[in-house]
């Protein structure tokens, strides 16, 4: 148990739907992440949030917008999504988001996602 | 960009040690290695800072040579807890991706009794 809580933990979708990934820390950090993991793939970074402001997105498709309402809260909007985009999806938090300051993430359990 | 991890997989009897190592082309500030077992989050091990410098933990042990761009992960007299995949994520220090964080592609091992 990290207290990085992530729902749902499984979903099955069509590529007509419209649906939302959330992420949850318990932590009292200020920054958090979107991760892909795709099978045989290196973890893709997503979104950066500091501080509830996008710092960084990594060329990712407009079909993922990410929503961060505060500190503590974090989504994954998917609409139209392609067969392709299926993938296990990780939130993770750290305490100030300094990656560059060499901070430690926590991760959370992850939402495999399968797009039909 | 992606740090290069090797081996790819290793398989180990229980006692035995292992090395994983972590190469990246440009310079960089930071290694993180991170342990992920099957169906569950990547779960932090250690961050190393400074060039040279080596942590641990438990029997785990690692370094980073900034000279030559590099980590090692060190599985020594490796207990079957220790199987999973070993990712490294580095972080770069050069101007032109000053920052910029990436992930190998991870190192799966598997100890046996």
């Amino acid at each position: 148990e990290t207290g990085v809580t992530q729902t749902p933990r499984h979903l099955v979708m069509g590529m007509t739907n419209k649906k939302s990934l959330k992420c949850e820390q318990h932590l009292g950090h200020n920054a958090m992440y979107w991760y892909k993991q795709s099978a045989k793939k290196p973890l893709e970074l997503m979104f950066v949030y500091n501080f509830k402001e996008q710092t960084e997105n990594n060329s990712v498709p407009s079909r993922f917008s990410p929503e961060c309402p505060n500190s503590s809260h974090l989504f994954l909007h998917l609409h139209t999504l392609q067969p392709e985009d299926s993938a296990l999806y990780l939130c993770a938090s750290s305490r100030q988001g300094g990656l560059h300051n060499g901070e430690t993430q926590y991760f959370g359990p992850g939402t495999r996602l399968l797009v039909l | 960009q992606q740090p290069v991890q090797s081996p790819q997989a290793v398989i180990l009897r229980e006692g035995e040690d292992a090395v994983i190592n972590c190469s990246s082309s440009k310079a960089l500030y930071s290694v993180h290695w991170y342990r992920q077992k099957h169906g569950e989050a990547p779960v932090f091990l250690m961050i190393l800072l400074k060039g040279g410098e080596q942590k641990g933990h438990e029997k785990i042990s690692a370094s980073f040579n900034e000279k030559k761009q590099q980590s090692s992960l060190y599985l020594t007299a490796s207990q079957l807890s220790y199987s999973g995949t070993y990712f490294c994520g580095t972080e770069m220090s050069a101007t032109d991706s000053w920052g910029k964080f990436q992930f190998g592609a991870g190192t799966q091992v598997v100890v046996t009794p």
